[in-house]
């Protein structure tokens, strides 16, 4: 099966910082998707990404999909972005069915 | 719009006994909705898609008979968790699929299960 792999497993920030996420996938896919899991384990949808560049407030995303990979980049950090960043893909016959990557932990500090 | 509610978001309960985990879209009708385990510090694995008026679709490894699924209606799937265990605890997640050109999902805010 494909395989979805996030980097970095972990990320500190101090609030204003500007970070970028990797998400790399190991077969071609037909969805992707990225979510922000907040500490109560909702899961948030940030941005459904299957190729190209997309923007929203401080957040965009980026999807190459012909070199297999998707970076999130978070600018200006806020205490309230800290949590668990999962990108998510739908490859083979079945695109409805999402496979997780392994995530990135994050944390903002004041 | 797209929102997903679950019910109930926490379960404790003894072992042996059934649980049953309700995942409604509020304002989209879903004809397909996924349900998904999480483990503490880990990421989500999918058990099964949930298909309106059809037999759920089940993942590998995991036991149809004990995660039965219904999906009533184009609002609704229910998972029961049957003769639960402690091994069974976890964080169940559900989402629904958004009709439409795109496979976009959407999550519930998940059920929390602890089984003595």
């Amino acid at each position: 099966g494909i395989q979805v792999e996030q980097s970095p497993p972990d990320l500190i920030l101090q609030e204003g910082a500007n970070s970028t996420l990797r998400c790399n996938f190991s077969d071609s896919v037909n969805n992707l998707q990225w979510f922000h899991q907040n500490p109560w384990g909702q899961l948030i949808n940030l941005f459904y990404i299957p190729s190209g560049t997309k923007q929203n407030g401080r957040l965009s995303a980026t999807t190459v999909a012909t070199e297999r990979y998707s970076l999130l980049y978070i600018s200006s950090s806020q205490t309230t972005d800290s949590g668990v960043y999962f990108c998510a893909v739908g490859w083979g016959y079945n695109t409805d069915k999402l496979i997780f990557g392994t995530g990135t932990r994050l944390q903002v500090f004041p | 719009g797209a929102v997903v509610s679950q019910h109930p978001s926490r379960v404790i309960c003894k072992s042996g006994t059934s649980v049953k985990i309700e995942c409604r879209s509020l304002d989209f009708q879903a004809t397909t909705m996924f349900w998904y385990r999480q483990f503490p510090k880990q990421s989500l694995m999918l058990m099964a898609t949930s298909n309106e008026g059809s037999k759920a679709t089940y993942e590998q490894g995991v036991e149809k008979d004990k995660f039965l699924i219904n999906h009533a209606s184009l609002t609704l799937s229910t998972l029961t968790v049957t003769s639960a265990h402690p091994e069974d605890s976890s964080f169940y997640i559900c989402s629904a699929r958004l009709q439409g050109p795109y496979n976009e999902q959407f999550f519930g805010p998940g059920t929390r299960l602890t089984v003595l």
